[in-house]
């Protein structure tokens, strides 16, 4: 039961260095986000999507670029790294948006120097 | 604008102690959940409410939703070590699953 799978579990990048983040689920849900999680903030939604094909921004989405061109998985990119994206990243999937549960891959610790 | 506050933000206790924290908003929500987060690990529910007024018990945890669909608490009865993590409230608005910053909870043996 694999559930949410994120790619990688750690990573450094470099100040101005782009990257890709791989959310994969095999619950076969519709919706998908992106949240990052940082001391003191709580959980922020990054970007999300409803479907395959489509995206929608969260709270927090500037810096960040997704895609959802298979239902299974979702990519969120960063494509010039700053130091304030230093967090961890957590995918997740639900069955619906309301009164359903979301469930979340393990994170993945990202630091930019 | 933080649209569930959560309290307290760091609580310490003894094993055997109970407590109670909450998660406040000034919107009215459909339902609300409740997440436990371990080090390292991502948030699992532990609960939905979607009535106000609404007691839910899980063992030694008690939720209660508000009558007004506005809050929310926790209870622990007879805290154990194990008990010990991030709680999470969150719930859905404009946009799916809005978080709050979460209660962290330590049980001391």
């Amino acid at each position: 039961n694999a559930g949410v799978t994120q790619t990688p579990k750690f990573r450094v990048l470099k100040t101005g260095q782009s990257m890709t983040l791989l959310c994969a689920q095999d619950m076969n849900h519709e919706y998908m986000y992106w949240y990052r999680q940082d001391p003191g903030m709580g959980l922020r939604l990054i970007h999300y999507s409803v479907g395959e094909g489509t995206t929608a921004k969260g709270e927090v989405p500037d810096g960040y670029n997704v895609s959802r061109l298979k239902k299974q998985n979702f990519l969120l990119g960063l494509e010039s790294a700053a130091p304030s994206q230093t967090s961890v990243y957590f995918c997740a999937s639900s069955y619906a948006t309301t009164n359903t549960e979301a469930f979340f891959g393990q994170g993945t610790r990202l630091t930019v120097v | 604008t933080q649209l569930l506050e959560q309290s307290p933000q760091f609580l310490s206790i003894q094993e055997g102690e109970n407590l109670t924290v909450y998660c406040n908003s000034s919107s009215v929500f459909s339902s609300l959940q409740w997440y436990r987060q371990e080090p390292g690990e991502g948030p699992v529910l532990l609960v939905t409410v979607v009535t106000g007024g609404e007691v839910k018990k899980l063992k030694r945890l008690t939720f209660q939703f508000g009558d007004a669909r506005k809050d929310s608490s926790l209870h622990i009865t007879a805290a154990q070590p194990g008990d010990t993590g991030l709680y999470l409230c969150a719930g859905v608005l404009n946009t799916p699953l809005v978080f709050g910053k979460g209660t962290r909870l330590s049980v001391i043996a």
